[in-house]
């Protein structure tokens, strides 16, 4: 997505903390979604933020500040499974408020 | 959780062939479907949004004579690539949605189908 910054890659160690930046445009934001996609697989939903603040769920947490345009996923106690590309996607960004623009993305990469 | 099946999971054609992959919401009515393409180590890119009983609504460069979209039900959408070049090879994945508000919003993807033109 072109509104939609993420980093290209990371590597982070077993058992450790990592956590994933998303950038995107402020204007017409509807909410924001991280999906896990695995090699050759659809994505699956982790997480789903619309106002500010941090969510947690289990090993996952995702961090949302509207003024800021500015979205974290945080991984914790990473395990090699977790091993994956991590999307970041923003409703309402371009058109209609019903659509997902989805970031190119960040492949995770967890090593022992 | 809601599940979405798509078929076929794989596909390989001739160039100039139509080929047609199917979505279904198994147990939820989906209001609205999307259908995405996504190339190798690229993002999802959104083709189309499709509500049942109306007209697919394409984004900005996608053919709707080429990429036929038809949504006859609450919880089955079509999409058939018509005239496949190699150029369409790609990992084709469909999503469905109960709502268009807050979590109904949340779209829940198929396993995507892969299509290859020879």
């Amino acid at each position: 997505g072109q509104n939609i910054d993420q980093p290209t890659e990371m590597t982070a160690t077993e058992g450790a903390i990592v956590q994933i930046n998303c950038t995107y445009q402020t204007s017409g934001f509807n909410g924001l979604f991280w999906y896990q996609q695995h090699a050759g697989e659809a994505p699956t939903f982790l997480s789903y933020n619309v106002l500010d603040g941090l969510e947690e769920k289990g090993r996952f947490s995702s961090f949302l500040s509207r003024s800021k345009g500015y979205s974290y996923l945080l991984l914790k106690e990473l395990q090699m499974k977790d091993s994956a590309s991590y999307l970041c996607a923003v409703k309402g960004l371009t058109g209609g408020g019903n659509k997902l623009t989805f970031g190119t993305g960040t492949q995770l990469k967890v090593e022992l | 959780g809601a599940v979405v099946s798509q078929h076929p999971s794989w596909v390989i054609c001739k160039s100039g062939t139509s080929v047609k992959i199917e979505c279904r919401s198994l147990d939820f009515q989906a209001t609205t479907m999307f259908w995405y393409r996504q190339f190798p180590k690229q993002s999802l890119m959104l083709m189309a949004t499709s509500n049942e009983g109306s007209k697919a609504t394409y984004e900005q460069g996608v053919e709707k004579d080429k990429f036929l979209i038809n949504h006859a039900s609450l919880t089955l959408s079509t999409l058939t690539v018509t005239s496949a070049h190699p150029e369409d090879s790609s990992f084709y994945i469909c999503s469905a949605s109960r709502g268009t508000s807050g979590r109904a919003f949340e779209q829940f993807f198929g396993p995507g189908t892969r299509l290859t033109v020879l």
